[in-house]
């Protein structure tokens, strides 16, 4: 079945610095991708969606600066996140659709604590 | 836009049935979709309904009906794993899932 590798799976960096989530599709062409942000005890929010070789797309109250989203290929997509802050800790998982999937694959997520 | 209701937490006892309700209000509106997620973890797909009707995967399965924008996911056997969030999840064609609130599943012995 369709398989997204998401690394890292966990990430604890300085307040200022800057963190990148790299999410693969392993075999089939990611099209698009979506990227979700979880607080603890919330639900997943959609942040962004990102097509193939297009700027992303976000989601209301999202800042684009701050969270820059890059799919240049069928099988990556990767989100930093910039000058991070400690409210930026939390759960983020992407999600692929291909051209031959019509589902959608989960990667395994980034617990991403900033201090 | 889409929004997902769900209720917030169900607790059950091992071997017994759970139904975990969901109703949604979206436009545009193609298909239901049910994920499980334990602590820590990323969510895991356990059924989708694109048609009405009833959707059977072994001990669970999930309802779909269009013209009450309702859904459900059934939980048979519980075992003490069952214990997970539950998230419904609808989504336009071709665009992202949207997930409701959740539902967190405590099973006992």
């Amino acid at each position: 079945g369709a398989v997204v590798s998401q690394h890292p799976s966990r990430v604890i960096c300085k307040s200022g610095t800057s963190v990148k989530i790299e999410c693969r599709s392993l075999d089939f062409q990611a099209t698009t991708m979506f990227w979700y942000r979880q607080f603890p005890k919330q639900s997943l929010m959609l942040m962004a969606t990102s097509n193939e070789g297009s700027k992303a797309t976000y989601e209301q109250g999202v800042e684009k600066d701050k969270f820059l989203i890059n799919h240049a290929s069928l099988t990556l997509s990767t989100l930093t996140v910039t000058s991070a802050h400690p409210e930026d800790s939390s759960f983020y998982i992407c999600s692929a659709r291909g051209d031959r999937n019509y589902g959608y694959t989960f990667g395994s997520g980034t617990r991403l604590t900033v201090v | 836009g889409q929004s997902l209701e769900q209720p917030s937490e169900v607790t059950a006892v091992e071997g017994a049935i759970v139904q975990i309700n969901c109703t949604y209000q979206t436009s545009g509106f193609y298909g239901l979709s049910w994920y499980q997620q334990h602590d820590g973890g990323a969510p895991t797909f356990l059924s989708y309904n694109g048609l009405d009707g009833l959707e059977e995967t072994g001990r669970f399965s999930s309802f779909l009906s269009r013209s009450d924008s309702y859904g459900y996911l059934l939980l048979q056997e519980l075992q003490m794993k069952d214990s997970a969030s539950y998230f419904c999840a609808g989504n336009q064609a071709g665009t992202a899932l949207i997930f409701g609130k959740g539902t967190t599943l405590s099973v006992s012995s």
